[in-house]
């Protein structure tokens, strides 16, 4: 099974400062027939199912905003958010599904407001 | 636009058994897989199973395997989890997931989630 671990645990951003986090899987999840990083990001908020940001590593979803980014490849992969705002206060988890099953998600990383 | 809405849950006794169901609207749901994930209180994240758009390809993750089982009623855009021999560990939210990609792949519509609290 493919490992998925997440840094930091927990996090503290000013607003309108940057916040990173980072995921890293235990083995590659790029497929090299197609150049693409099986790694999607997903953020959720108290007391709600969880939301679908990016797919392949760096595919923002349709009405996800610009400050969030995504980055990386192979292992190594950053969930970025060039200027924090009050409502990206939540818990975001990375997810692999290069190979599948199982389907394997980080331990998820909290997001606050310093 | 697209709606899961699960249920079923509720306190159940060590031992015993609960089936939820999603009823899924706003697309076509015999097109796509679908997955039950999980969240204990507290804690992140686990896939618990999927099943194909035609149900004839299921996986488990190893903590289920044997014990909960999925099936899918396409012609009742609905989906299903029969559980059983349930423990406390099994506690849990369960949210049925649209999986976009097939295959076990990424969840682009989730439902609410239902709460499975198993306790004596």
């Amino acid at each position: 099974d493919i490992v998925m671990t997440q840094s930091p645990d927990s996090l503290a951003v000013s607003l309108g400062e940057r916040a990173t986090i980072n995921c890293k899987s235990s083995q590659s999840v790029l497929y090299s027939s197609n150049n693409r990083n099986y790694l999607a990001w997903y953020q959720q908020k108290p007391g709600q199912p969880p939301k679908l940001l990016i797919s392949w590593a760096s595919t923002r979803e349709s009405g996800v905003p610009d400050r969030f980014s995504g980055s990386g490849s192979g292992t190594d992969f950053t969930l970025t958010i060039s200027s924090l705002q009050a409502e990206d206060v939540a818990v975001y988890y990375c997810q692999q599904y290069y190979t599948t099953p199982p389907i394997t998600f980080g331990q998820g990383t909290r997001l606050e407001i310093k | 636009q697209v709606q899961l809405v699960e249920s079923g849950g509720g306190l159940v006794k060590p031992g015993g058994s609960l089936r939820l169901s999603c009823a899924a609207s706003g697309f076509t749901f015999s097109d796509y897989y679908m997955s039950w994930i999980r969240q204990a209180p507290g804690k992140g994240l686990e896939w618990v199973s999927y099943i194909s758009s035609s149900g004839s390809i299921i996986y488990y993750a190893d903590s289920v395997k044997g014990r909960l089982t999925i099936s899918r009623d396409n012609a009742k855009n609905s989906l299903y989890l029969q559980m059983n021999s349930l423990r406390a560990e099994d506690t849990a939210v369960y949210y049925c997931a649209r999986d976009f990609y097939g295959s076990g792949s990424y969840f682009d519509s989730w439902g609410q989630g239902t709460l499975v609290t198993v306790s004596s």
